[in-house]
């Protein structure tokens, strides 16, 4: 299967501590972007690259967030020092084009996050 | 700014029609239509880019009135395998973010 793939699935830790997510987009897609979704709501916007540019980041994006896309392939976001309102799902998309047909999202299945 | 969607939510029986709307006070580029099932990852539709088009996909349609920064999703003869939540994505033409902003999504149940 060449869809978006998301690792871990679930992780679940303790308030303070460090996780890190591991995305890898669809190959030829040079558009990678991270999405943060809660229960009821829609897909919220974090970051994205363009191949291993970091090209926006939102103002949600506390300092404690940080994402790379070493070589343009496979993304991470990591998030340190975790609080209980990190928990949500974490959305991993990727497109191959912008702004025109062809710049669908085709995302991952995500990867749960809970702090306790 | 996050686009808004109506209704929040709509029970059907299988074979209605359904209609689901989403507005932006910003000029918009593009409205990209997603389906989401429960624990599932969001699935693209469609995407119309401002000039006004239709599209189609199968059973379902949309419209995009640049003027009036609205679009409009139409589901007809709807099938059980409709059911989900549905967000609208929007790019606005002044640029900004280069992420899409999601709607909170608009729930919709089929019943047989």
């Amino acid at each position: 299967d060449t869809g978006v793939s998301q690792d871990p699935r679930h992780k679940i830790t303790k308030r303070g501590q460090n996780v890190t997510f591991r995305c890898d987009p669809i190959s030829e897609h040079n558009r990678l972007y991270w999405y943060r979704q809660t229960l009821g709501q829609g897909p919220e916007f974090l970051t994205y690259f363009q191949n291993e540019a970091q090209l926006e980041k939102s103002r949600l994006l506390s300092d404690r967030f940080s994402a790379e896309r070493p070589k343009g392939s496979f993304s991470t976001l990591e998030i340190q020092r975790t609080e209980q309102g990190d928990s949500a799902m974490y959305l991993c998309a990727s497109s191959l084009e912008y702004r025109t047909v062809g710049g669908e999202l085709f995302f991952g299945e995500g990867s749960r996050l809970t702090v306790l | 700014q996050q686009p808004v969607q109506s209704p929040q939510a709509v029970i059907l029986r299988e074979g209605e029609d359904a209609v689901i709307n989403c507005s932006s006070s910003k000029a918009l580029y593009s409205v990209h239509w997603y389906r989401q099932k429960h624990g599932e990852a969001p699935v693209f539709l469609m995407i119309l880019l401002k000039g006004g088009e239709q599209k189609g996909h199968e059973k379902i349609s949309a419209s995009f009135n640049e003027k009036k920064q609205q679009s409009s999703l139409y589901l007809t003869a709807s099938q059980l395998s409709y059911s989900g939540t549905y967000f609208c994505g929007t790019e606005w033409t002044g640029g900004g973010a280069d992420g899409l902003t999601f709607g909170k999504g608009t729930h919709l149940i089929i019943q047989p």
